[in-house]
């Protein structure tokens, strides 16, 4: 049984440049979160999706963005790199009917802006 | 204010000792959960336990256990018998309803980094 896994592993951008994330959920999930987690931080919430729409969001500006595809599986874009978006990026997944006490990590994209 | 603090950036434990480590959280709503979360140095969030607001047991997970006290709005997790694996830090998480319906995202602590020393 797969667990979340992400791609890429690793990915160095330059500013104002676009970047996209993708991430598979664990087997039988069909709600997918993202996290972002700056260096020495605890992760924070970007957004979740849950039947291919948006249904929370943190406190992000909309250069990122997301999707989900019909197999669950997400992206997450941003636009417009800045430094600051230097950060390892993380995806849960849960299943919606479980989703207040299961959230399952993926291994992260680890993202530097130069 | 904070959600969730942890005030303890740091600790040394020694080998087969209990480790306690602390976790307090703020929030209105009546029904929330607790996570504890373990991230090793290659990044991967693993999950330890999950504490339910409603849940009148202490959660137990082998040798995790997660000291809830409500009115204290203190989530403190233990581990036993500690052992150079556990060595990592440590994330005590929110989750909250939100507005929409449903469950929001996690809320995270800082962490703790946990070293085990032989």
């Amino acid at each position: 049984d797969a667990g979340v896994t992400q791609s890429p592993t690793h990915l160095i951008k330059t500013r104002g440049q676009q970047v996209t994330l993708r991430c598979s959920p664990k087997s039988g999930h069909d709600t997918v979160s993202w996290y972002q987690q700056a260096l020495g931080q605890g992760p924070q919430f970007i957004f979740q999706y849950y039947e291919e729409e948006e249904r929370q969001r943190g406190n992000f500006p909309d250069r990122f963005s997301g999707h989900q595809f019909p197999n669950y599986s997400s992206e997450l874009n941003v636009n417009a790199l800045l430094l600051g978006d230097s950060a390892l990026y993380l995806c849960a997944s849960s299943s919606r009917d479980r989703v207040w006490y299961e959230q399952y990590f993926g291994p992260g994209t680890r993202l530097t802006v130069t | 204010a904070q959600k969730i603090t942890q005030t303890q950036p740091g600790m040394f434990v020694q080998e087969k000792e209990a480790v306690t480590l602390d976790c307090t959280y703020d929030t209105s709503d009546q029904s929330y959960g607790l996570f504890w979360y373990k991230q090793p140095s290659s990044g991967e969030m693993i999950f330890l336990i999950y504490q339910g607001s409603y849940d009148e047991q202490n959660a137990t997970e082998g040798r995790y256990s997660l000291n809830f006290q409500k009115a204290r709005k203190s989530a403190n997790l233990v581990i036993s018998a500690s052992q150079l694996g556990d060595s990592a830090m440590y994330f005590c998480a929110m989750r909250e309803p939100y507005s929409g319906g449903g469950a929001d995202g996690l809320t995270f602590g800082k962490g703790t980094h946990l070293i085990i020393q032989p």
